[in-house]
């Protein structure tokens, strides 16, 4: 059972590339989520979709894009990398069927450098 | 907005130690989370917690959640190298998961 799977695991980027990160789920999860985690700052939520086929901002959704391609995956889009977002991304997914499991299942992250 | 605040920021102990980490909210927590992070990986879920007076325990590692539902604390007894790690505590605002509130993290390790 791999749980929650993201590509790449590293990237680097110049200012103005664009890219896509991947994540996919194999556990059925409804909800989806993009973090980032920045020294300091603790885990900001980028962008989360409660169900397949929605999507919705969260604290910091500058620059970035989301699309849920089906219930298993969850992708973030850089269109034009900047040295802000430079940090490291997390996906997680959780259940959400059930009210009092919030336990949310996390990636093992893809540290982003934007030059 | 409801701010976490995670003490110590680090903590250095020697194996068999014991240890306790604190999460202080500003606001009453609706349900407090524990998660642990290991350098260079995601997080992993360990505890939650909603109600006052509340502790979970899980191999070593005890939660509470005091009565004022304000505070939490996570002890770890006889502390070993594989405890080491971030210990992260997060809070959810009227149950509501993708609103999450985070503390900054404790950092720990374990010297054998």
């Amino acid at each position: 059972n791999a749980g929650v799977t993201q590509t790449p695991k590293f990237q680097v980027l110049k200012t103005g590339q664009s890219m896509t990160l991947q994540c996919a789920q194999d556990m059925n999860h409804n909800s989806m989520y993009w973090y980032r985690q920045d020294p300091g700052m603790g885990l900001r939520l980028i962008y989360y979709s409660a169900s397949e086929g929605t999507t919705d901002k969260g604290e910091v959704p500058n620059g970035y894009n989301v699309s849920r391609l089906n219930k298993r995956e969850f992708s973030l889009r850089l269109e034009s990398a900047a040295p802000s977002q430079t940090s490291v991304y997390f996906c997680a997914s959780r259940t959400a069927t059930v009210v009092s499991n919030e336990k949310l299942f996390f990636g093992s992250g893809t540290q982003l450098s934007v030059l | 907005s409801q701010e976490l605040e995670q003490s110590p920021q680090s903590l250095i102990v020697q194996e068999g130690k014991n240890l306790t980490i604190n999460c202080t909210s500003s606001k009453t927590l609706y349900g407090l989370y524990w998660y642990k992070q290991k350098y260079g990986e995601g997080l992993i879920f360990l505890m939650m917690l909603q109600k006052g007076g509340e502790e979970k325990s899980h191999e070593k590692i005890t939660a509470k959640l005091d009565e004022k539902k304000q505070q939490s604390s996570l002890h770890i007894t006889a502390s070993q190298p594989s405890h080491a790690g971030i210990y992260l505590c997060a809070a959810s605002s009227a149950g509501n998961n993708r609103k999450l509130i985070w503390g900054l993290g404790t950092s720990l390790a374990v010297n054998p």
